[in-house]
């Protein structure tokens, strides 16, 4: 039972480039939310994506987007990029419905560095 | 803005001793989870407390959440170099599906 699946898992990038990172849920999940995490920190939420669409999101700026496909993956798109977004990009999935005690499952996520 | 302020921010301790990881908010939640996370990975799940003064042991690990659900600890028992990594405590907002995460306490355990 594969669990959830980012990719790249490295990625070098200059400021004002556009970047896309691609994430597949765990098996049988249908929610995926994204998070970035700065160096020796915990997580923050960027946004969450449920039946394509966005559902709720953290407080970033529009340069961060996303899209959710029919098969639940998800995408993350960051442009105009900054040396400020040099990060840990987890994804992770859940079910839909009862998520207050629904413990989400994160990948190994993707390491974007910009230069 | 519900916030998870997690204490000590930092611990470095000699294996065999114990130590405790606080999490504290102001705000209730209705349950809150325990994450490890290491280098190069994503984090993963050791536990989710529901109930006001649960107390749940996975090994040498004990959390308990606070009567009003507001807090939460981690113990570790005899520490071991295995258990370095971060510790993040997580909760679901009240009202929305947002997930949040704790400052985060990096532990080192020495051998």
């Amino acid at each position: 039972d594969a669990g959830v699946t980012q990719s790249p898992t490295h990625l070098i990038k200059t400021r004002g480039q556009q970047v896309t990172l691609r994430c597949s849920p765990k098996s049988g999940h249908d929610t995926v939310s994204w998070y970035q995490q700065a160096l020796g920190q915990g997580p923050q939420f960027i946004f969450q994506y449920y039946e394509e669409e966005e559902r709720q999101r953290g407080n970033f700026p529009d340069r961060f987007s996303g899209h959710q496909f029919p098969n639940y993956s998800s995408e993350l798109n960051v442009n105009a990029l900054l040396l400020g977004d040099s990060a840990l990009y987890l994804c992770a999935s859940t079910q839909w419905g009862d998520s207050s005690n629904q413990p989400q499952h994160f990948g190994d996520g993707t390491r974007l560095s910009i230069l | 803005t519900q916030l998870l302020e997690q204490s000590p921010q930092f611990l470095s301790i000699q294996e065999g001793e114990n130590l405790t990881v606080y999490c504290n908010s102001s705000s209730v939640f209705s349950s809150l989870q325990w994450y490890r996370q290491e280098p190069g990975e994503g984090p993963v799940l050791l536990v989710t407390v529901v109930t006001g003064g649960e107390v749940k042991k996975l090994k040498r690990l004990t959390f308990q959440f606070g009567d009003a659900r507001k807090d939460s600890s981690l113990h570790i028992t005899a520490a071991q170099p295995g258990d370095t990594g971060l510790y993040l405590c997580a909760a679901f907002t009240s009202g929305t599906y947002k997930y949040i995460f704790g400052t985060g306490t990096r532990l080192k355990v020495l051998a």
